[in-house]
């Protein structure tokens, strides 16, 4: 079964503190997993997958396959982070992408 | 501005009517998907179209019906609105089936 796990629906910190939310997948085959952001009352946007290896606004994430995880991490949290994060998981059929239920984190001063 | 867009942004209904949402993209996309996110935020997929084809149909009430006119075109119809049909529905699209999804800003509708 594919599925995307995020255990934690809201993850308050203070500013300046590190970050981790955490995503757990469940797919046979090789996956791949994009986390992406929604800001208050916008639309989602991309904010990295596991292909690029990149690292945006200071976002990291990395594809453990052992622990089938993909948890996003930042070492110093801002308040402009402070938003709805949802792990997401490509299809078996390589076609739409499977969500977790996202979780919202708090950054507070 | 290239993007995706959504009409209207807001609506609001009483039951048993029947509505329509529209979604537009121009980012030369073939492939376009709508998305139901509940009051809860859960997101999930409802239909998807590659080239105006049907090639996502998830378990949605046969109240829902997509139509596609033109790649870049994907609208929702909803008929006899239910209360439990209050939602966000985002339109995404993507280069082709399983490439990064451009998401709409969503369209909150509200069934009283």
């Amino acid at each position: 079964a594919q599925r995307v796990t995020q255990p934690e629906k809201l993850l308050s910190v203070f500013k300046g503190a590190p970050v981790e939310l955490k995503c757990n997948y469940s797919y046979s085959g090789s996956p791949e997993l994009f986390w992406y952001v929604q800001y208050s009352r916008q639309r989602l946007q991309l904010l990295l997958r596991h292909i690029s290896r990149e690292s945006i606004k200071g976002f990291t994430a990395d594809l453990n396959k052992g622990e089938t995880s993909f948890h996003l991490k930042k070492p110093f949290a801002q308040e402009e982070d402070s938003a709805m994060y949802y792990c997401a998981l490509k299809g078996q059929a390589g076609t739409a992408l499977i969500f977790g239920k996202g979780t919202t984190l708090s950054v507070s001063s | 501005d290239t993007a995706v867009s959504q009409t209207p942004k807001y609506l609001v209904t009483q039951m048993g009517n029947d509505k329509s949402i529209k979604c537009e993209q121009n980012l030369g996309h073939d492939t376009m998907y709508w998305y139901k996110q509940d009051s809860k935020k859960f997101l999930k997929i409802m239909f998807s179209y590659n080239n105006k084809e049907l090639i996502i149909n998830e378990t949605v009430p046969n109240r829902f019906s997509p139509k596609s006119p033109d790649k870049a075109h994907l609208n929702l119809h909803i008929n006899s609105l239910e209360l439990g049909d209050s939602a966000v529905y985002f339109c995404a699209s993507s280069q082709g089936p399983g490439y990064e999804q451009y998401f709409g800003p969503g369209t909150r509708l509200t069934v009283t």
